[in-house]
Protein backbone atom coordinates (compact mmCIF):
# COMPACT_ATOMS: atom_id res chain seq x y z
CA UNK A 1 0.00 0.00 0.00
CA UNK A 2 1.52 3.48 -1.06
CA UNK A 3 1.55 5.27 1.72
CA UNK A 4 0.00 8.50 -0.28
CA UNK A 5 -3.37 7.63 -2.53
CA UNK A 6 -5.38 9.31 -4.89
CA UNK A 7 -7.61 8.83 -7.72
CA UNK A 8 -5.59 10.20 -11.22
CA UNK A 9 -9.08 10.68 -12.72
CA UNK A 10 -9.10 12.24 -15.41
CA UNK A 11 -11.69 13.93 -13.74
CA UNK A 12 -14.56 16.10 -15.85
CA UNK A 13 -17.49 18.32 -14.89
CA UNK A 14 -19.14 21.33 -16.12
CA UNK A 15 -18.31 24.82 -15.54
CA UNK A 16 -20.35 25.81 -12.23
CA UNK A 17 -20.26 22.45 -10.44
CA UNK A 18 -18.53 21.62 -7.54
CA UNK A 19 -15.39 19.80 -7.36
CA UNK A 20 -14.71 17.35 -4.60
CA UNK A 21 -11.20 15.58 -5.07
CA UNK A 22 -9.75 13.24 -2.15
CA UNK A 23 -6.71 11.43 -0.99
CA UNK A 24 -6.24 8.58 1.82
CA UNK A 25 -3.13 8.22 3.36
CA UNK A 26 -1.65 5.25 5.91
CA UNK A 27 1.26 6.96 7.90
CA UNK A 28 -0.92 8.23 11.21
CA UNK A 29 2.17 10.40 12.03
CA UNK A 30 1.01 13.03 9.12
CA UNK A 31 -0.06 16.29 10.63
CA UNK A 32 0.53 18.98 7.78
CA UNK A 33 -1.19 18.79 4.82
CA UNK A 34 -0.91 20.76 1.39
CA UNK A 35 -2.85 20.89 -1.64
CA UNK A 36 -1.37 21.44 -5.10
CA UNK A 37 -2.36 22.88 -8.11
CA UNK A 38 -0.26 21.86 -11.09
CA UNK A 39 -0.75 23.44 -14.95
CA UNK A 40 0.42 21.66 -17.70
CA UNK A 41 4.24 22.39 -18.46
CA UNK A 42 4.26 24.44 -15.11
CA UNK A 43 5.50 23.68 -11.71
CA UNK A 44 3.54 23.26 -8.81
CA UNK A 45 1.42 26.04 -6.72
CA UNK A 46 0.31 25.82 -3.31
CA UNK A 47 -2.95 26.07 -3.01
CA UNK A 48 -3.74 25.22 0.91
CA UNK A 49 -1.64 24.32 3.89
CA UNK A 50 -3.30 22.91 7.24
CA UNK A 51 -2.80 21.78 10.14
CA UNK A 52 -3.87 18.59 11.85
CA UNK A 53 -7.79 17.96 11.37
CA UNK A 54 -10.51 20.52 10.86
CA UNK A 55 -11.75 22.62 7.96
CA UNK A 56 -9.89 25.72 5.98
CA UNK A 57 -11.60 28.05 3.22
CA UNK A 58 -9.85 30.23 0.87
CA UNK A 59 -12.17 31.89 -1.18
CA UNK A 60 -13.76 28.69 -3.69
CA UNK A 61 -11.47 26.64 -2.22
CA UNK A 62 -12.42 24.65 1.05
CA UNK A 63 -9.68 21.92 2.78
CA UNK A 64 -11.02 18.84 4.84
CA UNK A 65 -8.89 16.87 6.80
CA UNK A 66 -10.05 13.67 8.73
CA UNK A 67 -6.98 12.44 11.19
CA UNK A 68 -9.67 9.80 12.10
CA UNK A 69 -10.18 8.23 8.77
CA UNK A 70 -6.59 9.19 7.32
CA UNK A 71 -8.51 10.91 4.31
CA UNK A 72 -8.05 14.72 3.15
CA UNK A 73 -10.31 16.46 0.62
CA UNK A 74 -10.69 19.50 -1.42
CA UNK A 75 -13.67 20.94 -2.52
CA UNK A 76 -13.80 23.63 -5.17
CA UNK A 77 -17.16 25.68 -5.67
CA UNK A 78 -18.30 27.18 -8.86
CA UNK A 79 -15.46 25.38 -10.86
CA UNK A 80 -14.41 27.39 -14.15
CA UNK A 81 -12.52 26.54 -17.06
CA UNK A 82 -9.57 28.08 -15.33
CA UNK A 83 -9.52 25.36 -12.60
CA UNK A 84 -8.65 22.65 -15.05
CA UNK A 85 -5.00 21.24 -13.95
CA UNK A 86 -3.60 18.71 -12.00
CA UNK A 87 -4.38 18.82 -8.51
CA UNK A 88 -1.84 17.32 -6.06
CA UNK A 89 -1.99 16.27 -2.34
CA UNK A 90 1.32 16.60 0.00
CA UNK A 91 1.73 15.48 3.13
CA UNK A 92 4.04 15.15 6.20
CA UNK A 93 4.61 14.16 9.61
CA UNK A 94 7.26 17.18 10.28
CA UNK A 95 7.99 20.67 9.29
CA UNK A 96 11.37 19.28 6.33
CA UNK A 97 11.14 19.10 3.03
CA UNK A 98 12.73 15.55 2.97
CA UNK A 99 9.71 14.17 4.90
CA UNK A 100 6.89 15.76 2.54
CA UNK A 101 4.82 12.68 0.56
CA UNK A 102 3.08 13.38 -2.37
CA UNK A 103 0.18 12.13 -4.24
CA UNK A 104 0.41 11.50 -7.84
CA UNK A 105 -2.58 13.70 -8.40
CA UNK A 106 -6.05 14.20 -9.64
CA UNK A 107 -6.23 15.77 -13.23
CA UNK A 108 -9.44 17.71 -13.29
CA UNK A 109 -10.83 19.25 -16.27
CA UNK A 110 -14.11 21.91 -16.16
CA UNK A 111 -16.04 21.70 -19.42
CA UNK A 112 -17.06 25.62 -20.22
CA UNK B 1 9.05 39.93 -8.99
CA UNK B 2 10.27 37.41 -11.50
CA UNK B 3 9.54 33.73 -10.26
CA UNK B 4 11.60 31.07 -10.11
CA UNK B 5 13.73 30.08 -13.33
CA UNK B 6 15.09 26.95 -14.56
CA UNK B 7 17.63 26.32 -17.40
CA UNK B 8 17.33 24.75 -19.65
CA UNK B 9 13.46 24.17 -20.37
CA UNK B 10 14.01 20.63 -22.35
CA UNK B 11 17.44 18.22 -22.32
CA UNK B 12 17.89 15.48 -24.38
CA UNK B 13 20.49 13.07 -23.45
CA UNK B 14 21.70 9.41 -23.69
CA UNK B 15 22.39 6.44 -21.50
CA UNK B 16 25.70 7.17 -19.65
CA UNK B 17 25.61 10.77 -20.35
CA UNK B 18 26.15 13.58 -17.29
CA UNK B 19 23.58 16.16 -17.24
CA UNK B 20 23.50 19.69 -15.22
CA UNK B 21 20.42 21.51 -14.51
CA UNK B 22 20.07 24.93 -13.26
CA UNK B 23 17.50 27.22 -11.13
CA UNK B 24 17.87 30.58 -10.04
CA UNK B 25 15.10 31.49 -6.70
CA UNK B 26 13.22 34.18 -6.24
CA UNK B 27 15.03 37.40 -5.05
CA UNK B 28 15.59 37.09 -0.92
CA UNK B 29 14.92 33.43 -0.89
CA UNK B 30 17.59 31.61 0.38
CA UNK B 31 16.25 27.93 0.45
CA UNK B 32 16.40 25.70 -2.93
CA UNK B 33 15.23 22.45 -3.04
CA UNK B 34 15.62 19.89 -6.24
CA UNK B 35 12.27 17.43 -6.64
CA UNK B 36 12.14 14.61 -9.57
CA UNK B 37 8.35 14.40 -11.05
CA UNK B 38 8.05 11.48 -13.49
CA UNK B 39 4.94 11.14 -15.62
CA UNK B 40 1.93 10.28 -13.80
CA UNK B 41 3.56 10.97 -10.15
CA UNK B 42 3.98 13.66 -7.75
CA UNK B 43 7.08 14.94 -6.67
CA UNK B 44 10.11 12.93 -5.24
CA UNK B 45 12.51 14.93 -3.08
CA UNK B 46 16.14 14.94 -3.87
CA UNK B 47 17.66 17.57 -2.30
CA UNK B 48 17.43 20.87 -0.11
CA UNK B 49 19.83 23.76 0.25
CA UNK B 50 19.62 26.56 2.52
CA UNK B 51 22.17 29.09 3.06
CA UNK B 52 24.73 26.90 0.82
CA UNK B 53 24.44 23.89 3.08
CA UNK B 54 22.91 20.66 2.43
CA UNK B 55 19.65 20.15 4.66
CA UNK B 56 17.99 17.15 3.01
CA UNK B 57 19.00 14.45 1.06
CA UNK B 58 15.66 12.12 -0.74
CA UNK B 59 16.37 8.49 -1.31
CA UNK B 60 18.47 8.45 -4.48
CA UNK B 61 21.78 7.43 -5.64
CA UNK B 62 24.84 8.95 -5.21
CA UNK B 63 24.93 9.58 -9.01
CA UNK B 64 22.49 13.01 -8.01
CA UNK B 65 24.72 15.74 -6.50
CA UNK B 66 24.07 19.44 -5.74
CA UNK B 67 25.40 22.35 -4.96
CA UNK B 68 24.07 26.22 -4.17
CA UNK B 69 26.27 29.20 -4.63
CA UNK B 70 26.70 32.29 -2.83
CA UNK B 71 24.30 34.32 -5.09
CA UNK B 72 21.88 31.33 -3.71
CA UNK B 73 21.53 30.04 -7.33
CA UNK B 74 21.49 26.00 -7.87
CA UNK B 75 23.11 23.32 -9.62
CA UNK B 76 21.43 19.70 -9.86
CA UNK B 77 24.40 17.42 -11.40
CA UNK B 78 22.80 13.66 -12.37
CA UNK B 79 25.77 11.24 -13.68
CA UNK B 80 25.87 8.13 -15.75
CA UNK B 81 22.23 8.91 -16.72
CA UNK B 82 19.68 5.42 -16.82
CA UNK B 83 16.71 6.12 -18.91
CA UNK B 84 15.00 5.85 -15.55
CA UNK B 85 15.93 9.42 -14.89
CA UNK B 86 13.88 10.50 -17.65
CA UNK B 87 11.65 13.08 -15.67
CA UNK B 88 10.84 16.45 -14.71
CA UNK B 89 13.06 18.29 -12.42
CA UNK B 90 11.63 20.83 -10.29
CA UNK B 91 13.07 23.72 -8.34
CA UNK B 92 11.58 25.71 -5.30
CA UNK B 93 12.59 28.09 -3.52
CA UNK B 94 11.82 29.68 0.09
CA UNK B 95 12.81 32.41 2.41
CA UNK B 96 13.35 30.26 5.13
CA UNK B 97 15.06 26.48 6.17
CA UNK B 98 11.23 25.76 6.47
CA UNK B 99 8.16 27.43 4.86
CA UNK B 100 6.43 27.87 1.76
CA UNK B 101 7.77 27.05 -1.38
CA UNK B 102 7.54 28.28 -4.65
CA UNK B 103 8.09 25.82 -7.80
CA UNK B 104 9.81 26.47 -11.06
CA UNK B 105 8.44 25.48 -14.37
CA UNK B 106 10.76 22.72 -14.14
CA UNK B 107 13.22 20.82 -17.24
CA UNK B 108 12.15 18.08 -18.63
CA UNK B 109 14.96 15.61 -19.38
CA UNK B 110 14.77 12.86 -21.99
CA UNK B 111 17.16 9.88 -21.54
CA UNK B 112 17.51 7.78 -24.57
Amino acid sequence: QKEVEQDPGPLSVPEGAIVSLNCTYSNSAFQYFMWYRQYSRKGPELLMYTYSSGNKEDGRFTAQVDKSSKYISLFIRDSQPSDSATYLCAMSAETSYDKVIFGPGTSLSVIP
Amino acid sequence: DAGVTQSPTHLIKTRGQHVTLRCSPISGHKSVSWYQQVLGQGPQFIFQYYEKEERGRGNFPDRFSARQFPNYSSELNVNALLLGDSALYLCASGRRDYNEQFFGPGTRLTVL
